[in-house]
């Protein structure tokens, strides 16, 4: 169980157009879903926190008007880079968070997507 | 602010050689610690979640023990393998309810 996807797993798009990412929840109802992104050789850094249901919270630095979260329902979250440029290609990772079922609020991360703005 | 430190940041080992891997964290007012692997250009799979509560967590060849006090977590890898070169990283949240804070990791080369 507890298994998270996300789609697509890789992106290539032209510089100014908008790419949407989704991530889900498979087995179990993800009450939060956190996203993050990884440039090479770098470490994860969190974008902002998904709660189902309400806005998002960004990091300082985020734009938000930029990357959109929408977190409508309980198995899903989608993340839109709008208007893409070179600097936005990097991995983005959700994570899921099981606020029902678990006890011990374990994350489970989806797969990854990697996104290349030409 | 919690930052996590991860030591080192490369390591290479022949294989069948026992290993430990060292994270260590600022802030020990931690829910859980959870170790994870990632190989190149892919996403993370989950290897350990110690609760804040427990000394330590096994799972196969793999040992992870958390030293809250002193903001301090090893994972052990025993016989290692060349399948388990991988970059290892080690995240905290800092309550039930917020993200992970990761360390960069500590980049595995078992050479066979």
């Amino acid at each position: 169980g507890a298994v998270v996807s996300q789609h697509p797993s890789w992106v290539i798009c032209k510089s100014g157009t908008s790419v949407k990412i989704e991530c889900r929840s498979l087995d179990f109802q993800a009450t939060t879903m956190f996203w993050y992104r990884q440039f090479p050789k770098q470490s994860l850094m969190l974008m902002a926190t998904s709660n189902e249901g309400s806005k998002a919270t960004y990091e300082q630095g985020v734009e938000k008007d930029k990357f959109l979260i929408n977190h409508a329902s309980l198995t899903l979250s989608t993340l839109t880079v709008t208007s893409a440029h070179p600097e936005d290609s990097s991995f983005y990772i959700c994570s899921a968070r099981d606020g029902v079922a678990r006890s011990y609020n374990e994350q489970f991360f989806g797969p990854g997507t990697r996104l290349t703005v030409l | 602010k919690q930052e996590v430190t991860q030591i080192p940041a490369a390591l290479s080992v022949p294989e069948g050689e026992n290993l430990v891997l060292n994270c260590s964290f600022t802030d020990s007012a931690i829910y859980n610690l959870q170790w994870f692997r990632q190989d190149p250009g892919k996403g993370l799979t989950s290897l350990l979640l110690i609760q804040s509560s427990q000394r330590e967590q096994t799972s196969g060849r793999l040992n992870a023990s958390l030293d809250k006090s002193s903001g301090r977590s090893t994972l052990y890898i025993a016989a290692s393998q060349p399948g388990d070169s991988a970059t290892y990283l080690c995240a905290v949240p800092n309550s039930g309810n917020t993200p992970l804070v990761f360390g960069k990791g500590t980049r595995l080369s078992v050479i066979a």
